[in-house]
């Protein structure tokens, strides 16, 4: 069975500063994706970035750009110059082609001016 | 584009009465679609997941089921509501092929009195 691990419950930024949210994961499985949500106040659940297992490049999306060790089992996530919007909990995923994606248990993330 | 619509959006239900929460998606066909609980504003809980038109898989045994009688149409109930049924109901769809990401929809918030 996967697990993931979010180890860091609770995190704070000041605005347009850099924060890093970690995640680990555990499995068997050579062909995996990895993702992670953002889910705002609204609860809302909106992807923020994704990434292949089998590519080696660090997937990014403007502010947004992920640390993916394959080998440690480790897909943390960085937010550059961070936003007031960008408080929501952050939620790391492992996916498995055909199977339900496993969730950690989030990291909520407060961005104060 | 693909939409995923929830129904209703706040929901308050006095113990031991009956559940009927309905997601529908729309502009896809033949999705995979899944019913997640969140409690207290943490992590995902998978309930059930569906891959086609009757065809349920349950993630744990408890006082809910889910049908499916249409390709787009997924349906959560509960013959008598307990107060640990209290939560945050998310549904989601994907493709059903090697890239899973998951679409979620706005989620239903269940308060059991």
């Amino acid at each position: 069975a996967q697990t993931v691990t979010q180890s860091q419950p609770e995190m704070s930024v000041q605005e347009a500063e850099t924060v890093t949210l970690s995640c680990t994961y555990d499995t068997s499985e050579s062909n995996y994706y990895l993702f992670w949500y953002k889910q705002p106040p609204s609860r809302q659940m909106i992807l923020v970035i994704r990434q292949e297992a089998y590519k080696q490049q660090n997937a990014t999306e403007n502010r947004f750009s992920v640390n993916f060790q394959k080998a440690a089992k480790s897909f943390s996530l960085k937010i550059s110059d961070s936003q007031l919007g960008d408080t929501a909990m952050y939620f790391c995923a492992f996916g498995v082609s055909g199977y339900a994606l496993n969730f950690g248990k989030g990291t909520s993330l407060l961005v104060t001016p | 584009s693909q939409t995923i619509h929830q129904w209703p959006a706040t929901l308050v239900q006095p113990v031991g009465s009956p559940l009927s929460l309905e997601c529908t998606v729309e502009g896809t066909s033949n999705p995979n679609l899944y019913w997640y609980r969140q409690a207290a504003g943490r992590g995902l809980q998978l309930l059930f997941y569906s891959v086609g038109i009757g065809q349920i898989s349950s993630e744990v045994p408890q006082n809910l089921s889910a049908s499916r009688p249409q390709d787009r149409q997924f349906i959560l109930s509960s013959k008598k509501l307990l107060l640990s049924d209290s939560g945050f109901y998310l549904c989601a769809w994907d493709w059903g092929t090697t890239y899973n990401e998951q679409f979620f929809g706005p989620g239903t918030r269940l308060t059991v009195l």
